[in-house]
């Protein structure tokens, strides 16, 4: 069973100071998305990883992806109110009984205070 | 474009009671996926369809089922409703199956058991 540990569970942070979330496992995956949640909506991808050793950046957002597949980590740089919001790590398994299914961390909710 | 629609968006149940969620994907997404989202699990894995087939499923018991039909759009049962299955119920579409590719997400069927 892929398992993926995200941490920290929650952070509550001031504007302007900036932030890591963590995202582990023992297995690999073939790719890692990273998703953004708000209440009462479904979730959005922000962005997908696959090569190992990759970063990739979405404006202030820094997105890693371990040399062995196995973890991912997720920057922001001075963090903004309109931040806020749960985050999400998912992992694609690389086929046989993962084909098809994302195995999720349990989210990060993150609050940015003005 | 149209997102995807889950309906209904909120239901209540009482045990033993079954339900019927409805979900229509993105123009063209010919891959459906559902999820079932709880404080304590976060978002798991239930099944995955593609063309009218089931790809995989999750660790879910047989009470949980699923179907495609030929337009893509996609139900979930559950029968026989426990109390813990009150969860937010999310539908995700993409245009390639397997995971790999973006899925997008719809807003959820919120499922309250009494």
């Amino acid at each position: 069973t892929q398992l993926l540990e995200q941490s920290p569970q929650f952070l509550s942070i001031q504007e302007g100071e900036n932030l890591t979330v963590y995202c582990n496992s023992s297995s690999v995956f073939s790719s890692l998305q990273w998703y953004r949640q708000e209440p009462g909506e479904g979730p959005v991808l922000l962005v997908t990883v696959v090569t190992g050793g990759e970063v990739k950046k979405l404006k202030r957002l820094t997105f890693q992806f371990g040399d062995a597949r196995k973890d991912s980590s997720l920057h922001i740089t001075a963090a903004q109110p309109g931040d806020t919001g749960l985050y999400l790590c998912a992992g694609a398994g690389a086929g046989g009984t993962s084909y098809g299914k994302l195995t999720f961390g349990q989210g990060t909710i993150l609050t940015v205070h003005p | 474009k149209a997102g995807v629609t889950q309906t209904p968006r909120y239901l209540i149940k009482t045990r033993g009671q079954q339900v019927t969620l409805s979900c229509s994907p993105i123009s063209g997404h010919r891959s459906v996926s559902w999820y079932q989202q709880t404080p304590g699990q976060g978002l798991q894995f239930l099944f995955e369809y593609f063309s009218e087939t089931q790809r995989n499923k999750g660790n879910f018991p047989g009470r949980f089922s699923g179907r495609q039909f030929s337009n893509s759009r996609s139900e979930m049962n559950v029968s026989t409703l426990e109390l813990g299955d009150s969860a937010l119920y999310l539908c995700a579409s993409s245009l390639v199956a397997g995971a790999t590719g973006e899925l997008f997400f719809g807003e959820g069927s919120r499922l309250t058991v009494l």
